[in-house]
C-alpha cells in the first residue's frame, strides 16, 4: 500500500504572504509525483509532474521541489493571492505500478484579501 | 474550452436505483480513468481503460461497472447504489501511460437518498 500524506490539512493566510506545504510518500519504488490545484466547482488542474530527485519546477509564483530519497515534496506559493485559494493535491506513482496515481487528501488553502 | 466533460454535475438517486455517470473528452487521449472521492478523503482510482482494455482495481466493488463505447466517451454505472456510494466521481484522461499528466473533468457529485 502506497500512503501519501499531505500537511497541513488546511491553511489560512493573508494576501501577500508566502506559504508552503508538504507531500510525503514512501521513497521505495518511486516513479513520479504529480501536483494538482483544485478550485471549488472546477476541474483539478495539473501543476507539475516531477520524476527526478532534486527536481525543482516553477510556474509563475508557484514552485515545487522533490526529494525522492527521503520521500517528500514541497509546494511553495510566493505572495499568495485570493485566486490561489484551492485544494492542492499531490499524487505519486510507484510500488511497481506504471499507471496508478495514489493521491493524498490535499491541503486546503484559503487566502484572505 | 472544456476538454473533459462530465454530466451531470450533480446527480441524486435513490438507494438501490441504478445510475449512470458520463464522461467525454475532446483530447483524443488513449487512457480514461474513474476516481471516487468521499468527503475528506483522497481521490481513489476505481478503474481505467487503455484504449478498449479495461483495468479494474482489485478493491473496486462489483457494484461499479464501466463502459467505453469509443475513444471519446466513458460511462460509470452503479448498479445498486448504497448510502456509502455518495461521493464525488472524477473522470480523467491521459495520452498514455504514466508519468503523463492527467486531465480531469469537474466531477459529478452523487447523492444517494
Amino acid at each position: 500500500i502506497l500512503n501519501v500524506e499531505q500537511s497541513p490539512q488546511s491553511l489560512h493566510v493573508q494576501e501577500g504572504d508566502s506559504t508552503n506545504f508538504t507531500c510525503s510518500f514512501p521513497s521505495s519504488n518511486f516513479y513520479a509525483l504529480h501536483w494538482y490545484r483544485w478550485e471549488t466547482a472546477k476541474s483539478p488542474e495539473a501543476l507539475f509532474v516531477m520524476t527526478l530527485n532534486g527536481d525543482e519546477k516553477k510556474k509563475g509564483r508557484i514552485s515545487a521541489t522533490l526529494n525522492t530519497k527521503e520521500g517528500y515534496s514541497y509546494l511553495y506559493i510566493k505572495g499568495s493571492q485570493p485566486e490561489d485559494s484551492a485544494t492542492y493535491l499531490c499524487a505519486t506513482i510507484g510500488g511497481g505500478s506504471n499507471y496508478k496515481l495514489t493521491f493524498g487528501k490535499g491541503t486546503l488553502l484559503t487566502v484572505n484579501p | 474550452d472544456a476538454m473533459v466533460i462530465q454530466n451531470p454535475r450533480y446527480q441524486v438517486t435513490q438507494f438501490g436505483k441504478p445510475v449512470t455517470l458520463s464522461c467525454s473528452q475532446t483530447l483524443n487521449h488513449n487512457v480514461m480513468y474513474w476516481y471516487q472521492q468521499k468527503s475528506s478523503q483522497a481521490p481513489k482510482l476505481l478503474f481505467h481503460y487503455y484504449d478498449k482494455d479495461f483495468n479494474n482495481e482489485a478493491d473496486t466493488p462489483d457494484n461499479f461497472q464501466s463502459r467505453r463505447p469509443n475513444t471519446s466517451f466513458c460511462f460509470l454505472d452503479i448498479r445498486s447504489p448504497g448510502l456509502g456510494d455518495a461521493a464525488m466521481y472524477l473522470c480523467a484522461t491521459s495520452a498514455g501511460a504514466m508519468p503523463d499528466t492527467q486531465y480531469f473533468g469537474p466531477g459529478t457529485r452523487l447523492t444517494v437518498l
